[in-house]
């Protein structure tokens, strides 16, 4: 299957704005999905499509695409986006969805 | 929306289970299923995903050929049948709808933990 590669760890001051990317060949086909997962739950998306957030998700969270990299920017982070995110889209190949390895979100 | 996982507990190598998922809360038999694993301290796999109707089934080459996913819609229920288990396969599992208009898992249940051990 295809990949999709993050960096393992970023931090982010109070505040600040801080962009997580993810690149993959398959993300010149597919639109991404971002998941934030803390500790102890389940992944919930906080972005997916063309830069779409589900309901109860602030508007601090947004995606973009560019060739075969995607980015989730969160412009003002809070303590509360102190997490792991997730890439994912389809997949070119047989299988129908690959995950990113994942980053982890520090706020400082 | 509800998503409720069981059947994980401990299961020596070799050996074999069953995980069920009951859904609530939306038309079960309208949407694709999968299942996502996440083994400790570990990012998110993809397993498996099967169709609206069951005719369609995909699965990760990790677990091509031991595992199998199927579904009863008139039961709401996901399952997958594990064989062939090796401690590699340790990892909570996490049941998902396809949602997001096909774009995304938009629904999570909280895991059932499988551990693969002697």
């Amino acid at each position: 299957s295809s990949e999709l590669t993050q960096d393992p760890a970023v931090s982010v001051a109070l505040g600040q704005t801080v962009t997580i990317t993810c690149q993959g060949d398959s993300l010149r086909m597919y639109f991404v999905t971002w998941y934030q997962q803390k500790p102890g739950q389940a992944p919930v998306v906080v972005i997916y499509g063309k830069n779409n957030r589900p309901s109860g998700i602030p508007d601090r969270f947004s995606g973009s695409n560019s060739g075969n990299t995607a980015s989730l920017t969160i412009s003002g982070a809070q303590a509360e986006d102190e997490a792991d995110y997730y890439c994912n889209c389809r997949d070119t190949n047989a299988s129908p969805v690959v995950f990113g390895e994942g980053t982890k979100l520090t706020v400082l | 929306v509800q998503l409720l996982e069981s059947g994980g507990g401990l299961v020596q190598p070799g050996g074999s289970l069953r995980l069920s998922c009951v859904a609530s809360g939306f038309n079960f038999n309208m949407y694709a299923m999968s299942w996502v694993r996440q083994a400790p301290g570990k990012g998110l796999e993809w397993v498996s995903s099967i169709s609206v109707r069951g005719g369609s089934t995909y699965y990760a080459d990790s677990v091509e050929g031991r595992f199998t996913i199927s579904r009863d819609n008139s039961m709401n229920t996901l399952y997958l049948h594990m064989n062939s288990l090796s401690a590699e396969d340790t990892a909570l599992f996490y049941c998902a709808k396809w949602g997001c208009d096909g774009a995304c898992f938009d629904s999570w249940g909280q895991g059932t933990l499988v551990t693969v051990s002697s």
